[in-house]
């Protein structure tokens, strides 16, 4: 069936280094996606999106790569740091009429020390 | 702070009971979004209404109600609850009424049915 999905519902990395989070869609026809940060205790927090016309976008040290080919997208997170750790979603709008975000599982990053 | 209130932030009840759980948009925001996340799953899009009137519907039971006032203020209502209800309870809010445009989440209610 349609889904969203993540690849890695763990990802640890070493404060200072690159982090890349991945998520698989299977609904070809979905044109606007976001990654959310959710802390713990927290609601999710709007870090990037990115609609299906565009293949890159860049933020603050985050950029969302998106692949259409194979329906792959990515958050990368440039220098991570301590305060990077949480739990990341990322979220697709299908098209065609239905009016709502469909959210992954979720990949929780740790950043070490 | 995301400008979306949500009250209560805890919420401890009987199973059987009914509950009413309340959401304040952003200023401006026409748009209110309600998400269940529980531990087992991902967030999971209940309902959402624009401008006083139901937009978009998603896998919410038949147990679960929603509106939103004049004043765009949303509650979201659950009846015979069920353990399995428990779970965080996101409203989300945006400016338009498509979800192609950034949503701002609340803090949520952690709901507990024991």
């Amino acid at each position: 069936g349609e889904s969203v999905g993540l690849h890695l519902p763990t990802l640890s990395v070493q404060e200072g280094d690159n982090s890349i989070i991945n998520c698989a869609y299977s609904n070809s026809a979905s044109d606007y996606f976001i990654w959310y940060k959710q802390e713990s205790g927290k609601g999710p927090q709007f870090i990037i999106d990115i609609r299906s016309n565009m293949d890159k976008r860049q933020g603050q040290r985050v950029t969302v790569l998106l692949n259409k080919t194979v329906k792959h997208l990515s958050l990368q997170i440039a220098a991570t740091q301590p305060g990077d750790s949480a739990v990341y979603f990322c979220a697709e709008n299908r098209a065609g009429g239905e009016n709502k975000l469909t959210f992954g599982t979720g990949t929780q990053l740790k950043v070490e020390l | 702070d995301s400008g979306v209130t949500q009250t209560p932030k805890h919420l401890i009840t009987a199973t059987g009971q009914r509950v009413t759980l309340r959401c304040s948009p952003r200023s401006g925001d026409l748009s209110v979004y309600w998400y269940q996340q529980s531990l087992d799953q991902g967030l999971q899009f209940l309902i959402q209404y624009y401008n006083g009137e139901e937009r978009a519907k998603g896998n919410i039971l038949e147990r679960f109600s929603a509106q939103q006032f004049p004043d765009l203020h949303s509650e979201l209502n659950l009846s015979s609850l069920e353990l399995g209800d428990s779970a965080l309870y996101f409203c989300a809010s945006s400016v338009q009424g498509s979800t192609n445009t950034e949503a701002f989440f609340g803090q949520g209610t952690r709901l507990t049915v024991v």
